[in-house]
Protein backbone atom coordinates (compact mmCIF):
# COMPACT_ATOMS: atom_id res chain seq x y z
CA UNK A 1 0.00 0.00 0.00
CA UNK A 2 1.26 3.81 -0.58
CA UNK A 3 1.95 5.86 1.90
CA UNK A 4 -0.43 8.42 0.53
CA UNK A 5 -2.26 7.41 -2.15
CA UNK A 6 -5.25 10.04 -4.49
CA UNK A 7 -7.40 9.80 -7.01
CA UNK A 8 -4.95 10.70 -10.14
CA UNK A 9 -8.18 11.78 -11.67
CA UNK A 10 -8.13 14.34 -14.25
CA UNK A 11 -11.65 16.24 -13.21
CA UNK A 12 -12.46 17.86 -15.73
CA UNK A 13 -15.07 20.71 -14.10
CA UNK A 14 -16.96 23.90 -15.78
CA UNK A 15 -16.19 27.34 -13.84
CA UNK A 16 -18.19 27.76 -11.27
CA UNK A 17 -18.44 23.94 -10.22
CA UNK A 18 -17.28 22.51 -6.99
CA UNK A 19 -15.10 19.64 -6.86
CA UNK A 20 -13.73 17.72 -3.90
CA UNK A 21 -10.57 15.66 -3.74
CA UNK A 22 -9.95 12.94 -1.37
CA UNK A 23 -6.94 11.40 0.01
CA UNK A 24 -5.80 8.26 2.40
CA UNK A 25 -2.46 7.49 3.95
CA UNK A 26 -1.26 5.20 6.01
CA UNK A 27 0.76 5.91 9.08
CA UNK A 28 -1.51 6.50 11.87
CA UNK A 29 1.26 8.49 13.59
CA UNK A 30 1.22 11.56 10.99
CA UNK A 31 0.54 14.89 12.56
CA UNK A 32 0.92 17.32 9.59
CA UNK A 33 -1.12 17.26 6.46
CA UNK A 34 -0.89 19.95 3.54
CA UNK A 35 -1.98 20.20 0.33
CA UNK A 36 -0.25 21.72 -2.75
CA UNK A 37 -0.50 22.85 -5.65
CA UNK A 38 1.80 22.12 -8.48
CA UNK A 39 1.01 23.84 -12.37
CA UNK A 40 2.52 22.04 -15.56
CA UNK A 41 6.52 21.57 -14.83
CA UNK A 42 6.53 23.98 -12.17
CA UNK A 43 7.58 23.39 -8.63
CA UNK A 44 5.19 22.31 -5.97
CA UNK A 45 3.68 25.27 -4.13
CA UNK A 46 2.13 25.17 -0.75
CA UNK A 47 -2.05 25.34 -1.20
CA UNK A 48 -2.92 25.21 2.84
CA UNK A 49 -2.08 23.28 5.74
CA UNK A 50 -4.77 21.21 7.01
CA UNK A 51 -5.84 20.95 10.71
CA UNK A 52 -7.60 19.04 12.59
CA UNK A 53 -10.49 20.65 13.02
CA UNK A 54 -10.78 21.48 9.46
CA UNK A 55 -10.26 24.97 8.01
CA UNK A 56 -10.77 27.21 5.04
CA UNK A 57 -8.97 29.88 3.06
CA UNK A 58 -11.66 31.77 0.59
CA UNK A 59 -12.92 29.22 -1.73
CA UNK A 60 -10.80 26.30 -0.56
CA UNK A 61 -11.66 23.74 2.44
CA UNK A 62 -9.80 20.80 3.99
CA UNK A 63 -10.80 18.37 6.39
CA UNK A 64 -8.61 15.75 8.24
CA UNK A 65 -10.42 12.54 9.72
CA UNK A 66 -7.75 10.67 11.73
CA UNK A 67 -9.47 7.73 12.48
CA UNK A 68 -10.44 7.43 8.22
CA UNK A 69 -6.95 8.76 8.11
CA UNK A 70 -8.73 10.85 5.40
CA UNK A 71 -7.77 13.96 3.88
CA UNK A 72 -10.07 16.25 1.80
CA UNK A 73 -9.89 19.56 -0.24
CA UNK A 74 -12.98 20.88 -1.88
CA UNK A 75 -13.18 23.86 -4.24
CA UNK A 76 -15.85 25.76 -4.48
CA UNK A 77 -16.35 28.37 -7.44
CA UNK A 78 -13.79 26.67 -9.67
CA UNK A 79 -12.16 29.23 -11.78
CA UNK A 80 -9.81 28.67 -14.54
CA UNK A 81 -6.69 29.30 -12.72
CA UNK A 82 -7.26 26.56 -10.83
CA UNK A 83 -6.05 24.15 -13.20
CA UNK A 84 -3.41 22.06 -11.95
CA UNK A 85 -2.24 18.97 -10.16
CA UNK A 86 -3.30 18.90 -6.45
CA UNK A 87 -0.90 17.14 -4.26
CA UNK A 88 -1.49 15.51 -0.76
CA UNK A 89 1.20 15.61 1.99
CA UNK A 90 1.69 14.39 4.98
CA UNK A 91 4.88 14.06 7.51
CA UNK A 92 5.98 10.65 8.74
CA UNK A 93 8.46 10.20 11.61
CA UNK A 94 11.18 7.53 10.17
CA UNK A 95 14.89 6.66 10.74
CA UNK A 96 15.13 9.66 13.26
CA UNK A 97 13.08 12.44 11.43
CA UNK A 98 10.50 13.99 9.98
CA UNK A 99 9.79 13.60 6.26
CA UNK A 100 7.17 14.82 3.88
CA UNK A 101 5.84 11.88 1.82
CA UNK A 102 4.01 13.26 -1.01
CA UNK A 103 1.19 11.60 -3.58
CA UNK A 104 1.31 11.43 -6.96
CA UNK A 105 -1.98 13.85 -7.07
CA UNK A 106 -4.96 14.57 -8.44
CA UNK A 107 -5.28 16.63 -12.16
CA UNK A 108 -7.95 19.17 -12.28
CA UNK A 109 -9.08 20.88 -15.59
CA UNK A 110 -11.44 23.88 -15.33
CA UNK A 111 -13.23 24.70 -18.78
CA UNK A 112 -15.00 27.74 -19.63
CA UNK B 1 12.58 37.96 -5.60
CA UNK B 2 13.37 34.12 -5.57
CA UNK B 3 13.92 32.55 -2.40
CA UNK B 4 15.50 28.88 -3.76
CA UNK B 5 17.14 29.41 -6.87
CA UNK B 6 18.54 26.06 -9.03
CA UNK B 7 20.93 26.08 -11.57
CA UNK B 8 20.72 25.04 -14.54
CA UNK B 9 16.95 24.91 -14.83
CA UNK B 10 17.26 22.74 -18.21
CA UNK B 11 20.36 19.87 -18.54
CA UNK B 12 21.12 17.86 -20.88
CA UNK B 13 24.06 14.98 -20.07
CA UNK B 14 25.30 11.86 -22.24
CA UNK B 15 24.59 8.59 -20.38
CA UNK B 16 27.44 8.16 -17.84
CA UNK B 17 28.58 11.17 -17.79
CA UNK B 18 28.59 13.00 -14.65
CA UNK B 19 26.34 16.56 -13.87
CA UNK B 20 26.52 18.63 -11.13
CA UNK B 21 23.33 20.28 -10.36
CA UNK B 22 22.76 23.28 -7.94
CA UNK B 23 20.57 25.04 -5.16
CA UNK B 24 21.00 28.21 -3.88
CA UNK B 25 18.84 30.05 -0.63
CA UNK B 26 18.15 33.32 0.30
CA UNK B 27 15.88 32.14 3.35
CA UNK B 28 18.45 31.02 5.58
CA UNK B 29 16.72 27.54 6.61
CA UNK B 30 18.84 24.84 8.20
CA UNK B 31 16.64 22.29 6.26
CA UNK B 32 17.45 21.48 2.46
CA UNK B 33 16.04 18.68 0.57
CA UNK B 34 16.62 17.17 -3.14
CA UNK B 35 13.50 15.33 -4.71
CA UNK B 36 13.24 13.78 -8.24
CA UNK B 37 9.84 13.56 -10.05
CA UNK B 38 8.97 11.81 -12.71
CA UNK B 39 6.45 12.71 -15.31
CA UNK B 40 2.75 12.21 -13.14
CA UNK B 41 4.31 10.88 -10.62
CA UNK B 42 4.79 12.16 -6.94
CA UNK B 43 8.08 13.55 -5.69
CA UNK B 44 10.64 11.11 -4.03
CA UNK B 45 13.18 12.38 -1.80
CA UNK B 46 16.23 11.50 -2.22
CA UNK B 47 18.19 12.97 0.86
CA UNK B 48 18.31 16.32 3.30
CA UNK B 49 20.29 18.11 5.25
CA UNK B 50 19.88 19.20 8.86
CA UNK B 51 22.32 21.82 9.02
CA UNK B 52 25.71 19.93 8.03
CA UNK B 53 23.97 16.56 8.85
CA UNK B 54 23.16 14.65 5.99
CA UNK B 55 20.10 11.79 5.84
CA UNK B 56 20.01 9.46 2.58
CA UNK B 57 17.02 7.66 2.48
CA UNK B 58 17.35 4.10 1.86
CA UNK B 59 16.04 3.40 -1.65
CA UNK B 60 18.17 6.37 -3.12
CA UNK B 61 20.88 4.67 -5.50
CA UNK B 62 24.63 5.29 -4.55
CA UNK B 63 24.63 7.20 -7.65
CA UNK B 64 23.02 10.33 -6.19
CA UNK B 65 25.67 12.13 -3.98
CA UNK B 66 25.26 15.48 -2.44
CA UNK B 67 26.99 17.93 -0.91
CA UNK B 68 26.15 21.25 1.27
CA UNK B 69 29.14 23.66 1.60
CA UNK B 70 27.56 25.85 3.36
CA UNK B 71 24.03 26.85 5.11
CA UNK B 72 23.00 28.42 1.01
CA UNK B 73 23.86 26.30 -0.99
CA UNK B 74 23.32 22.56 -1.97
CA UNK B 75 24.49 20.41 -4.97
CA UNK B 76 23.35 17.27 -6.05
CA UNK B 77 26.05 14.96 -8.10
CA UNK B 78 24.81 12.38 -10.24
CA UNK B 79 27.85 9.97 -10.92
CA UNK B 80 26.79 7.57 -13.96
CA UNK B 81 23.49 8.96 -15.41
CA UNK B 82 21.64 6.62 -17.28
CA UNK B 83 18.55 6.98 -19.04
CA UNK B 84 16.55 6.21 -16.04
CA UNK B 85 17.94 9.51 -14.06
CA UNK B 86 15.56 11.48 -16.32
CA UNK B 87 13.88 13.71 -14.52
CA UNK B 88 12.79 17.24 -12.60
CA UNK B 89 15.12 17.64 -9.73
CA UNK B 90 13.67 20.02 -7.08
CA UNK B 91 15.29 21.59 -4.63
CA UNK B 92 13.37 22.58 -1.23
CA UNK B 93 13.99 24.13 2.07
CA UNK B 94 12.32 24.47 5.13
CA UNK B 95 12.75 25.71 8.98
CA UNK B 96 13.92 23.66 11.62
CA UNK B 97 11.21 21.07 11.21
CA UNK B 98 11.67 18.69 13.80
CA UNK B 99 7.69 17.69 13.85
CA UNK B 100 7.49 18.15 9.91
CA UNK B 101 5.47 21.01 10.41
CA UNK B 102 6.82 23.85 8.46
CA UNK B 103 6.50 24.67 4.74
CA UNK B 104 8.80 23.43 2.34
CA UNK B 105 9.71 26.32 -0.37
CA UNK B 106 10.62 24.33 -3.51
CA UNK B 107 12.74 25.85 -6.15
CA UNK B 108 11.99 26.01 -9.95
CA UNK B 109 13.54 22.51 -10.46
CA UNK B 110 16.51 21.55 -13.09
CA UNK B 111 14.96 19.18 -15.59
CA UNK B 112 17.29 16.50 -16.74
CA UNK B 113 17.90 14.42 -19.87
CA UNK B 114 19.87 12.01 -20.74
CA UNK B 115 20.58 11.02 -23.82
Amino acid sequence: RKEVEQDPGPFNVPEGATVAFNCTYSNSASQSFFWYRQDCRKEPKLLMSVYSSGNEDGRFTAQLNRASQYISLLIRDSKLSDSATYLCVVNIYSGGYNKLIFGAGTRLAVHP
Amino acid sequence: DAMVIQNPRYQVTQFGKPVTLSCSQTLNHNVMYWYQQKSSQAPKLLFHYYDKDFNNEADTPDNFQSRRPNTSFCFLDIRSPGLGDAAMYLCATSRDGLAGEYEQYFGPGTRLTVT
